[in-house]
């Protein structure tokens, strides 16, 4: 089945060290996001990408890193520079031509605890 | 980037229609309406969006204002998997074509059986 999966679902991480989230679609969107969710909050945009080896900064990308080497996949790289990286991360994507409805499609998420 | 308004929270009955309320005074003319709901420890799905006219889906409706600031997104028969965050979200391209979605903190529905 088409969707996006995001790895892994639960991760913990020592201060200090830098820790990569995985996100793939086989949607072939050409969009692809990454959104950050705190308790009781909303999402609030961290980066995106509209094609491969572009990406924009969102509202929050100060201590974050992204890539996007191929169209499926979009990491992201929470750094020790994120003051307070524990929170729920959400990656998803949307088409921008053909049959664009504007919907993002979002996968299950990954939930990030600094210890 | 225009903002949209909602309750914090609302409570309803099984069985029984839900009507949620978004106010977006602000709207410009290119700007979408979009509902996604959230169930607790999931990603956000789609729901519903227009633009002018009233839209209905296999999910919900919604109802949309004449002067386009304010939408209501209905659901006809609420049931308790329809508890969940529902945000209002206005939806509009930038010059490259993407969008840069603003999700505030939405409006927690609980359904009571």
């Amino acid at each position: 089945d088409g969707g996006i999966t995001q790895s892994p679902k639960y991760l913990f991480r020592k201060e200090g060290q830098n820790v990569t989230l995985s996100c793939e679609q086989n949607l072939n969107h050409d969009a692809m996001y990454w959104y950050r969710q705190d308790p009781g909050q909303g999402l609030r945009l961290i980066y995106y990408s509209q094609i491969v080896n572009d990406f924009q900064k969102g509202d929050i990308a100060e201590g974050y890193s992204v890539s996007r080497e191929k169209k499926e996949s979009f990491p992201l790289t929470v750094t020790s520079a994120q003051k307070n990286p524990t929170a729920f991360y959400l990656c998803a994507s949307s088409k921008l031509a053909g049959g664009y409805t504007g919907e993002l499609f979002f996968g299950e998420g990954s939930r990030l605890t600094v210890l | 980037d225009a903002k949209t308004t909602q309750p914090n929270s609302m409570e309803s009955n099984e069985e029984e229609p839900v009507h949620l309320p978004c106010n977006h005074s602000t709207i410009s003319g290119t700007d979408y309406i979009h509902w996604y709901r959230q169930l607790p420890s999931q990603g956000p799905e789609y729901v519903i969006h227009g633009l002018t006219s009233n839209v209905n889906n296999r999910m919900a409706s919604l109802a949309i204002a004449e002067d386009r600031k304010s939408s209501t997104l209905i659901l006809h028969r609420a049931t308790l998997r329809d508890a969940a965050v529902y945000y209002c979200i206005l939806r509009h391209l930038s010059i490259q074509g993407a969008q840069k979605l603003v999700f505030g903190q939405g409006t927690r529905l609980t359904i009571n059986p």
